[in-house]
């Protein structure tokens, strides 16, 4: 079973910044938060992870709270091209799989 | 730098007739894995190797058959088609297992779209 919740839909005007929540209130200490999107017909693509610190790379942020209950991805300048649903993930501890849930699609406006 | 490959990307099968899917990665990934998705669905996962000749059952193995003789290559068999497995195929790869500091970011592949008729 998904041990994430997210909205099911969201919308963004380009160029402002897009936050994506995600709860987890079952997260294990060890365990790692995924975001991974799929455009389109397209593979999932790796965006970040994090554990306990706030995250940060070319594509996004990731927000952990401080009891890791929830998190919240950041795409900071949303484009057309971020249009996708985004999946949170929490992989259970030992668990060689991504369980990937119905994800948010995210609407990029012009 | 190919990444992942997968062939063929669209496949028309009769049920009962067999067929594999490849997948191949050129960047030495130890751990390699199949997905499907049904339509409006998330992922889930087929069989997994964590190296060459070891392989393991994820969610849904039945019907299928996988082998790893290479670390390159990780095929996934049909053994007998039904409209039940009518879906797209993603074949994924990552450095070392996930959950190790390299294994946490998986590519996947463009995907094989499956049609059982």
């Amino acid at each position: 079973d998904a041990k994430t919740t997210q909205p099911t839909s969201m919308d963004c005007a380009e160029g402002r910044a897009a936050n994506l929540p995600c709860n987890h209130s079952t997260i294990s200490g060890n365990e790692y938060v995924y975001w991974y999107r799929q455009i389109h017909s397209q593979g999932p693509q790796y965006i970040i992870h994090g554990l306990k610190n706030n995250e940060t790379n070319e594509m996004a942020s990731l927000i952990i709270t401080e009891d890791r209950k929830s998190s919240t991805l950041i795409l900071p300048h949303a484009t057309l091209r971020d249009t996708a649903v985004y999946y949170c993930i929490v992989r259970e501890r030992g668990a060689q799989k991504l369980v990937f849930g119905q994800g948010t699609r995210l609407t990029i406006n012009p | 730098n190919a990444g992942v490959t997968q062939t063929p990307k669209f496949q028309v099968l009769k049920t009962g007739q067999s067929m594999t899917l490849q997948c191949a990665q050129d960047m030495n990934h130890e751990y390699m894995s199949w997905y499907r998705q049904d339509p409006g669905m998330g992922l889930r996962l087929i069989h997994y190797s964590v190296g060459a000749g070891i392989t393991d059952q994820g969610e849904v193995p039945n019907g299928y058959n996988v082998s790893r003789s290479t670390t390159e290559d990780f095929p996934l068999r049909l053994l007998s088609a039904a409209p039940s497995q009518t879906s797209v195929y993603f074949c994924a790869s990552s450095y070392s297992p996930i959950g190790t500091p390299s294994g946490n970011t998986i590519y996947f592949g463009e995907g094989s779209w499956l049609t059982v008729v």
